[in-house]
């Protein structure tokens, strides 16, 4: 099966700041991979799908690259409404298994 | 308006057996994947299974294979999960997801259901 690892796990950062989260898959999945986000006691949602097309009504802060074993979600200027675990899955195994990163939780200071 | 609506929180004792729902709504329930997604306390999401309710298909990630079973009844358009013999470890919040389409990823999700298992 495949493998996602995520990092870091945790970042801390300021209001304003760009901030990057990196997903490594065990291999090649092309861009079939997904990022989601979770705030507390809240189902995740979908940010990005295709590694970089931005769901609709997500806010364009928010973006995806990458191709092949890594990917890199992005917040362009973070907000204090971003604070949250964002997670990344891979669909290029669709429909299974469908397995998630660990999760990176992100803190604003 | 696409909807899943889980069923509610249960508490139970260890060895009992469990089945939770999830039902959709404004969409062709028979012709969409709909997946189970585990959440321990205080942990990442981790992918359980996926149905496709038109043919009941089903797949199991190796974690949970044997654990549990998903099912589907496509005249009530609802999608299930049970437990025949709960553990303690079970204990946690239990989510369906339906995807956007395809490969790329889950748009819908219920609000899930938290099941807790303690003598």
């Amino acid at each position: 099966d495949i493998q996602l690892t995520q990092s870091p796990s945790f970042l801390s950062a300021f209001v304003g700041d760009r901030v990057t989260i990196t997903c490594r898959t065990s291999q090649d999945i092309y861009s079939y991979l997904a990022w989601y986000q979770q705030k507390p006691g809240k189902a995740p949602k979908l940010l990005i799908y295709a590694a970089s097309s931005l769901q609709s009504g997500v806010p364009p802060r928010f973006s995806g690259s990458g191709s092949g074993t890594e990917f890199t979600l992005t917040i362009s200027s973070l907000q204090p409404e971003d604070s949250a675990t964002y997670y990344c899955q891979q669909l290029y195994s669709y429909p299974a298994p469908l397995p998630f990163g660990g999760g990176t939780k992100v803190e604003i200071k | 308006e696409v909807q899943l609506v889980q069923s509610g929180a249960e508490v139970k004792k260890p060895g009992e057996s469990l089945k939770i729902s999830c039902k959709g709504s404004g969409y062709k329930f028979s012709s969409q994947w709909i997946a189970w997604v585990r959440q321990m306390p205080g942990k990442g999401l981790e992918w359980m299974g996926i149905i496709y309710p038109g043919d009941s298909d089903t797949k199991y990630s190796p974690s949970f294979q044997g654990q549990v079973t998903i099912s589907a009844d496509k005249s009530s358009n609802t999608v299930y999960l049970q437990w025949s013999s709960l553990k303690a470890s079970d204990s946690a919040m239990y989510y369906c997801a339906k995807p956007l389409g395809g490969w790329f990823g889950f748009d819908d999700w219920g609000q899930g259901t938290l099941v807790t298992v303690s003598s």
